[in-house]
C-alpha cells in the first residue's frame, strides 16, 4: 500500500520558518494537502492543491510538491503555530495521510 | 457555513457493530461535487482514513477496513452513516466525518469534532 512518510517532529524557533516534508513514490504526480491539529480538536485544513490556502489561513503557511516529496513551509513561526501537521493525498482512488510531523516552537 | 456532527455509541464490545451517524448542515449532498467522509484516530496516533460517498452515491473505502465498512447517506434527513462490523481494541479512537470538496479536484475542506469510541468489554 501507498505510504506518505513525515519527520516525527521538527523545532523551530519563534520568527523563523519552519519546514515539513511529506514524501511518497511520485507524490509529485498528486495533488497534497496539509491539515493543522492542535491538541483535542479537529484537524484544519491550511493548504490544499499543494500550495492553495483556505479562507482564513494566513499567507505565512505556503507549499510545494514535485518529484517525490511535498513540503509545507510556515514563516515568521508565531506560539500558535505549535501543532500536529499531516499531509494527505489521493492515491489510486483512495485517501492516504502521512504520519504527522510534531512541530514545536521553541 | 458547513458544519458536521458526529454522534454514536461511546462504548463498543468486541465483535460488535459500530454505527456512526454524521449530521450536517450548510450543503447539501445532492449538490455537484459534495461528498462526506469518515477518518478516525487512534489516541496519540495519526488520522487513518476509511470511507467518502459523494452526491452521486459513489463510495470508495480504505482497503485496510473495506470488508467491514459500510457507508449510506440519506439526503433528506443530511446525514451520513458509517457501520463498522467486527470491531475490536485496536478500532478504539476517535472517528470524525468530514467535507469533501470535489469539484476539480477532491479535497477534505471542513471536519466535525469527531466522537470518541472505545471498544472494550
Amino acid at each position: 500500500s501507498y505510504e506518505l512518510t513525515q519527520p516525527t517532529s521538527v523545532s523551530v524557533s519563534p520568527g523563523q520558518t519552519a519546514s515539513i516534508t511529506c514524501s511518497g513514490h511520485k507524490l509529485g504526480d498528486n495533488y497534497v494537502c496539509w491539515y493543522q491539529q492542535k491538541p483535542g480538536q479537529a484537524p484544519v485544513l491550511v493548504l490544499f492543491q499543494d500550495k492553495k490556502r483556505p479562507s482564513g489561513i494566513p499567507e505565512r503557511f505556503s507549499g510545494s510538491n514535485s518529484g517525490n516529496t511535498a513540503t509545507l513551509s510556515i514563516s515568521g513561526i508565531q506560539a500558535v503555530d505549535e501543532a500536529d501537521y499531516y499531509c494527505q493525498a489521493w492515491v489510486s482512488d483512495t485517501v492516504v495521510f502521512g504520519g504527522g510531523t510534531k512541530l514545536t516552537v521553541l | 457555513q458547513i458544519t458536521l456532527k458526529e454522534s454514536g455509541p461511546a462504548l463498543v464490545k468486541p465483535t460488535q457493530t459500530l454505527t456512526v451517524t454524521c449530521s450536517f448542515s450548510g450543503f447539501s449532498l445532492n449538490a455537484t461535487g459534495m461528498g462526506v467522509g469518515w477518518i478516525r484516530q487512534p489516541p496519540g496516533k495519526a488520522l487513518e482514513w476509511l470511507a467518502v460517498i459523494y452526491w452521486d452515491d459513489d463510495k470508495s473505502y480504505s482497503p485496510s477496513v473495506s470488508s467491514r465498512v459500510t457507508i449510506t447517506k440519506d439526503t433528506s434527513r443530511h446525514q451520513v452513516v458509517l457501520t463498522m462490523t467486527d470491531m475490536g481494541p485496536v478500532d478504539s479512537g476517535t472517528y470524525f466525518c468530514a467535507h469533501h470538496t470535489a469539484l476539480t479536484t477532491d479535497y477534505i475542506d471542513v471536519w466535525g469534532k469527531g466522537t470518541t469510541v472505545t471498544v472494550s468489554s
